[in-house]
């Protein structure tokens, strides 16, 4: 059966610390994509990033960065050098090749960061 | 850029009540989903569509109704609402497939007393 798993709850930083917020999922498809999804305190849900199961490249974006395993079946995000504007509610999601977009959530961490 | 756009964006029934959330998007995307957002548990899907006349349920469609007459459209309606409906709703829609974004509306958030 297909599931995400994002163990973390809460996290909570101080301005300029580095954090990582890690996501594990489980699928028997060969295709697949993940996602992270970002919902700031207004509500709405952004989407920061979509990895297929083939490329196992990690990826950087500015302080973002992203670390996909598949031997272990993680998809972990790390900002570098947090702030207040990144705290948020971050959800990862995996989506299997034949089933039509449908998103699979974790259960999503709230990243508070202090100044 | 309207995007996805949901109405309302707060509501407040009362039990055995009946509703619609609305749900438009102008980005003409063939894929469209709702999912229900409850504390502590992520996104649940409820129902979503493929395309004008397609629905199907998801993973928590019991008590809910959608309908989808046009590409732009997909309203969920709620017809006895109970107290186990009170959640945040979220309407997404998406050009398609398995690697596709998806755009999601603001969220409706709907409490059942």
């Amino acid at each position: 059966a297909q599931k995400v798993t994002q163990a973390q709850t809460e996290i909570s930083v101080v301005e300029k610390e580095d954090v990582t917020l890690d996501c594990v999922y489980e699928t028997r498809d060969t295709t697949y994509y993940l996602f992270w999804y970002k919902q700031p305190p207004s509500g709405e849900l952004v989407f920061l990033i979509r990895r297929n199961s083939f490329d196992e490249q990690n990826e950087i974006s500015g302080r973002y960065s992203w670390n996909f395993q598949k031997s272990t079946s993680s998809f972990n995000f790390t900002i570098t050098a947090s702030q207040v504007v990144d705290s948020a509610v971050y959800f990862c999601a995996l989506s299997e090749a034949d089933q039509g977009g449908k998103l699979i959530f974790g259960q999503g961490t709230e990243l508070s960061v202090k100044p | 850029n309207a995007g996805v756009t949901q109405t309302p964006k707060f509501r407040i029934l009362k039990i055995g009540q009946s509703m619609t959330l609305q749900c438009t998007q102008d980005m003409n995307h063939n894929y469209m989903y709702w999912y229900r957002q409850d504390p502590g548990m992520g996104l649940k899907l409820i129902y979503y569509s493929v395309g004008a006349g397609i629905t199907d349920k998801g993973e928590v469609p019991n008590g809910y109704n959608v309908s989808r007459s046009t590409t732009e459209d997909f309203p969920l309606r709620l017809e006895l609402a109970a107290p186990s409906q009170t959640s945040v709703y979220f309407c997404a829609s998406s050009p398609g497939g398995a690697r596709a974004e998806a755009f999601f509306g603001q969220g409706t958030r709907l409490t059942v007393v």
